[in-house]
């Protein structure tokens, strides 16, 4: 397997532009993550799905910041407008918690590395 | 409220000086804990995970232990490539209960 693919790598954008990020789970994980990292506040949750379906999104900032799971094999995470203080390394992660052998290892992507200008 | 501290925040070791790193935890009910490790510029690579308070796990040169209030990851007689951040995070007991994740501690290997 490919393991978890993120879009772009890298991403450089000005304040007030739309952005937009991209996951690919890995093949038959049913839950997927989005994080955030940053030297001060670390990994923090923002959102995550089951099934296609968001679960809990406490984790997301404001209203800027959406997500959406049109599928298995696909995720977005858009912020607009964004803002200086956006960036970030933003990570996805998925595992398998219907496997039922009770082993819920997370596998996350590279990455997308975002800085607003 | 969960959490999670560890400590060191950064550990500089000469190569073959062992150390152990601490992940220190409070939660409600402990379903699993979990080690990464974290290379700059990649995402966290999972390590082990830990459920009960007792369990050892071991893989090269390091060995994560857990007790009902921390866990510690051992590195022995660490190599330059063992330089990383290493994470620490913890899943509750419970429904739909997720990852906490500590600050973790950066390690430095010097040869």
């Amino acid at each position: 397997d490919a393991g978890v693919i993120q879009s772009p790598r890298h991403e450089v954008t000005e304040m007030g532009q739309e952005v937009t990020l991209r996951c690919k789970p890995i093949s038959g994980h049913d839950y997927l993550f989005w994080y955030r990292q940053t030297m001060m506040r670390g990994l923090e949750l923002l959102i995550y799905f089951n099934n296609n379906v968001p679960i809990d999104d406490s984790g997301m900032p404001e209203d800027r910041f959406s997500a959406k799971m049109p599928n298995a094999s696909f995720s977005t995470l858009k912020i607009q407008p964004s803002e200086p203080r956006d960036s970030a390394v933003y990570f996805c992660a998925s595992t398998d918690r219907g496997s039922g052998t009770g082993h819920e290892t997370q596998y996350f992507g590279p990455g997308t590395r975002l800085l607003v200008l | 409220e969960d959490q999670v501290t560890q400590s060191p925040e950064a550990l500089r070791l000469q190569e073959g000086e062992s150390s152990s790193l601490n992940c220190s935890y409070t939660v409600s009910g402990l379903r699993g804990l979990f080690w990464y490790r974290q290379d700059p510029g990649k995402g966290p690579e999972f390590l082990f995970t830990l459920y009960s308070a007792g369990e050892e796990k071991e893989k090269e040169r390091l060995k994560a232990t857990l007790t009902k209030k921390e866990s510690f990851l051992h590195i022995t007689a660490p190599k330059p490539e063992d330089s990383a951040t290493y994470l620490c995070a913890v899943q509750a007991t419970g429904y739909g209960q997720n990852f906490v994740f500590g600050p973790g501690t950066r390690l430095s290997v010097l040869p």
